[in-house]
């Protein structure tokens, strides 16, 4: 099973502010099969990146998703209000699929 | 437009068996490339995936959940319907089903609103 840790935790920023989101993979992932979700309070997850870096349509193009290997990136080149969320990464190549444990941001 | 919507019940007893439907329009479960996938959150924590099941009736599990659950399709209707058998309160949650893009994505493109489940006697 591949195991995805999110850091930071909680990543405290202000609006207008750069937000990079890190996810590290236990073994190496088919950068094919790497997405990234924001969770807002009370919702359902939204997709906003598939295949480590296509954002989906709709998606702003402030959402960057980057990387290879074990090491993916999720960056947010500057914070609009409605961007302070949970984000989780997702790894769908095999099975067992997983996710990341999240990393949450929040106003500064 | 593809849309998923969970139901179910909201509060079951410990060892009891939990049924959920997944009912879906926008596309047919017995189109090639096409899965339905069921995800969990419990209150305040992060996303577990559960298990997917795809067109051609493959079907995929939670190792830590694979004998306790099970996951079926009824394509006449547009429905899925998960199985858990031998609840706990750990599995108190919000339960998830979405669907698997099947045009080049494959990742969860679009999810169900979600619906509570607390295991409780």
């Amino acid at each position: 099973e591949i195991v995805l840790a999110q850091s930071p935790g909680i990543l405290s920023l202000s609006p207008g502010e750069r937000a990079t989101l890190s996810c590290r993979a236990s073994q190496t992932v088919d950068s094919r099969y790497l997405a990234w979700y924001q969770q807002r309070p009370g919702q359902a997850p939204r997709l906003l990146i598939f295949g480590a870096s296509s954002r989906t349509t709709g998606v702003a193009d402030r959402f960057t998703g980057s990387g290879s290997g074990t090491d993916f990136t999720l960056t947010i080149s500057r914070l609009e209000p409605e961007d302070f969320a949970v984000y989780y990464c997702h790894h769908y190549g095999s099975s067992p699929q997983t996710f990341g444990q999240g990393t949450k941001v929040e106003v500064k | 437009q593809i849309t998923l919507k969970e139901s179910g019940p909201t509060l079951v007893k410990p060892t009891q068996i939990l049924t959920l439907t997944c009912s879906f329009s926008g596309f047919s479960l017995s189109t090639a490339g096409e899965g339905v996938g069921w995800i969990r959150q419990p209150p305040g924590k992060g996303l577990e995936w559960l298990g997917i099941i795809y067109w051609d009736d493959d079907k995929r599990y939670s190792p830590s959940l694979s004998r306790r659950l099970s996951i079926t399709k009824d394509t006449s209707i547009n429905q899925v319907v998960l199985t858990l058998t031998n609840v706990d309160p750990v599995d108190t949650a919000t339960y998830f089903c979405a669907h698997r893009g099947s045009s080049g994505s494959y990742a969860f493109d679009i999810w169900g609103q979600g619906t509570m489940v607390t295991v409780s006697s």
